[in-house]
């Protein structure tokens, strides 16, 4: 099993600040993945990283890939409450596995 | 489309009953899997199938059985239950199994072995 690691477990900030979640691993993958997942509800996709050194944004998120792409880090501008969630990196050559999540709780 | 359903959304089971968790998806994927997650555990992949007919074991696959008769069912069984079961269960389709392809998730049955 390749093992994803997420740092850190839990963060809370206030509205507008920025943040950096990070996930990590002693494996290469051919991509990673990141999901977010509000509560009852399953994970929803993000975006999927698949070049090392890659940097994709999704408006306020900046995702990056590690050069040897055996890390990936998520980047959140100017948070809002909005963004509060669990935030799941995921990756695997034969079945998904995913990291334990980065707890995001964002306060206005 | 409905994408990924899932029932029931709650059960209470007594130890050592046994029930079915139902899920479908109508997006013609081949590829199913069904996970659980637990407060500080994240995600664990209990068992997947990559199409009809075929299945495979994931990371926690004891006291679970799966089948794959159709394309759009993938039922998870649990055949003597445990307190150790409770969890909240999430079953996923995708065009493919392999890293890259996206995951589409159900809403999740929230289960409890008293």
């Amino acid at each position: 099993t390749q093992l994803l690691e997420q740092s850190p477990q839990f963060l809370s900030i206030q509205e507008g600040e920025n943040l950096t979640v990070y996930c990590n691993s002693s494996s290469v993958f051919s991509s990673l993945q990141w999901y977010r997942q509000e509560p009852g509800e399953g994970p929803v996709l993000l975006v999927t990283v698949v070049t090392g050194g890659e940097v994709k944004k999704l408006k306020r998120l900046t995702f990056q890939f590690g050069d040897a792409r055996k890390d990936s880090s998520l980047h959140i501008t100017a948070a809002q409450p909005g963004d509060t969630g669990l935030y799941l990196c995921a990756g695997g050559d034969n079945a998904l596995n995913f990291g334990k999540g980065t707890s995001l709780l964002v306060t206005p | 489309n409905a994408g990924v359903t899932q029932t029931p959304k709650f059960q209470v089971l007594k130890t050592g009953q046994s029930m079915t968790l139902q899920c479908a998806q109508d997006m013609n994927h081949e590829y199913m899997s069904w996970y659980r997650q637990d407060p500080g555990m994240g995600l664990r992949l209990i068992h997947y199938s990559v199409g009809a007919g075929i299945t495979d074991q994931g990371e926690v696959p004891n006291g679970y059985n799966v089948s794959r008769s159709t394309t759009e069912d993938f039922p998870l069984r649990l055949l003597s239950a445990a307190p150790s079961q409770t969890s909240v269960y999430f079953c996923a389709s995708s065009t493919g199994g392999l890293s890259g392809d996206t995951q589409y998730f159900g809403p999740g049955t929230r289960l409890t072995v008293l």
